[in-house]
């Protein structure tokens, strides 16, 4: 059985870095998909960053250039930095995972992430 | 980016209603579309993937349509606990994008 959990700090300064770590479990980290996304009442669901299973990351470029995801199959994590923060990037983080991109398959529970100062 | 819009925003609906929910797609996708169910507090599940093909252990009572950019999911015989906030996402061109939603609400 698939299980993400999501883990980083719930408060954030404004021009900080945002860091988030998914810890993984049940699923092969070189052969899922692996997202990052992020879900606002305002602007709703945003995928921000992705990775498909040729190892390759794609970022929304919405976020002009400010975020990195990177996959560590030895500890069965994936991570996320958002750098440059603002009042913006409030919102519930989801890490998840797919076997292809027919669709998100298996999401984090999702982690509340405010930048305020 | 491809838009996607949603229809309704909203729906007051009973228990035993059949529902339809439609998602456009800015311009054409094929059948890359992913219909998803989320719960209040809780991240969104997977239910139609590829417009039209069901999960599994999704009940039968969902069913998805559509090609290009036109898509729907209905929802027969709605059930107590099928009242939820539904969002259509297409996966043909990154970023992939999605609807804004469509909440459920008991009438």
């Amino acid at each position: 059985q698939v299980h993400l959990q999501a883990s980083g700090p719930g408060l954030v300064k404004p021009s900080e870095t945002l860091s988030l770590t998914c810890t993984v479990s049940g699923a092969s980290m070189n052969t899922f998909y692996w997202s990052w996304i992020r879900q606002t009442p305002g602007r709703g669901l945003e995928l921000i960053a992705y990775r498909d299973n040729s190892g390759r990351p794609n970022y929304n470029p919405s976020l002009n250039g400010r975020v990195t995801m990177s996959v560590d199959a030895s500890t069965s994590q994936f991570s996320l930095k958002l750098i440059s923060v603002t009042a913006a990037d409030t919102a519930i983080y989801y890490c998840a995972g797919s076997f292809s991109n027919s669709g998100i398959d298996y999401w984090g529970q999702g982690t509340l992430v405010t930048v305020t100062s | 980016d491809i838009q996607m819009s949603q229809s309704p925003s909203s729906l007051s609906t009973s228990v035993g209603d059949r529902v339809t929910i439609t998602c456009r797609a800015s311009q054409a996708i094929v059948d890359s579309l992913h219909w998803y169910q989320q719960m209040p507090g809780k991240a969104p599940k997977l239910l139609i993937h590829d417009a039209s093909n069901l999960e599994t252990g999704v009940p039968s009572r969902f069913s998805g349509s559509g090609s290009g950019t036109h898509f729907t999911l209905t929802i027969n015989s709605l059930q107590p606990e099928d009242f939820a906030t539904y969002f259509c996402q297409q996966s043909e061109t990154f970023p992939y994008t999605f609807g804004q939603g469509t909440r459920l609400e008991i009438k």
